[in-house]
């Protein structure tokens, strides 16, 4: 089965700093990359996905790189802030099932 | 939007009791999950149904078993809970044919 592994599992910046968390994933099936934010007390939500027709996604401050001949996926947050502070989960699913594997999260802390 | 809701947010059990999660999703996805959290090891998928009726395992179902009765309520069912059980528990419903997956917020379960 499918295998995703995230680094870092933690990740502390400064405000207005960038913040990088890279996934790797072992299916080469696997067309489907989305990730995840969770708030203190919150349930898991989408906030960028990325599909293995697409090498790059971009949405404001946040954006999703993919490289499929090396099987890993990156999500970028550029000038960070407080609010951004969360636990991040990337995700990879195959064909047309959409039963993804997480990633054991990363927890991203920005300092004002 | 979509919404996802979960019974209870925190719950105390004893070991041995009988635990039924719910959850309720309102957007008539075919495909709904219960998934369990725990420091470190991310999000592991217990148990996930495609259809009334229909179940299939994911990957921690030893302890657990789960009822779809109708399409928008999803049950996991701790038959005789053990401490060992102790977890953040999350439901999350997708449509079949795209992979976004909605998150409820959540129950905090407590065996002792």
């Amino acid at each position: 089965g499918e295998n995703v592994e995230q680094h870092p599992s933690t990740l502390s910046v400064q405000e207005g700093d960038s913040a990088v968390i890279k996934c790797t994933y072992s299916d080469s099936a696997s067309n489907y990359f989305p990730w995840y934010k969770q708030e203190l007390g919150k349930g898991p939500q989408l906030i960028i996905d990325i599909r293995s027709n697409v090498g790059e996604k971009k949405d404001q401050r946040i954006a999703v790189t993919l490289n499929k001949t090396a099987k890993h996926f990156s999500l970028h947050i550029t000038e960070t802030q407080p609010e951004d502070s969360a636990v991040y989960f990337c995700a990879a699913s195959a064909g047309g099932s959409y039963i993804p594997t997480f990633g054991r999260g990363t927890s991203l802390i920005v300092h004002p | 939007d979509v919404k996802v809701t979960q019974s209870s947010r925190y719950l105390v059990k004893r070991t041995g009791e009988k635990v039924f999660l719910e959850c309720v999703q309102d957007m008539d996805h075919e495909n709904m999950f219960w998934y369990r959290q725990d420091p470190g090891l991310g999000l592991r998928l217990i148990y996930f149904s495609y259809d009334v009726k229909m179940k299939e395992k994911g990957d921690i179902p030893e302890g657990y078993s789960v009822s779809r009765e109708k399409k928008e309520r999803f049950s996991l069912i701790l038959e005789s809970a053990s401490t060992n059980q102790t977890s953040m528990y999350l439901c999350a419903s997708s449509l079949a044919s795209i992979g976004t997956q909605y998150f409820g917020p959540g129950t905090r379960l407590l065996v002792l």
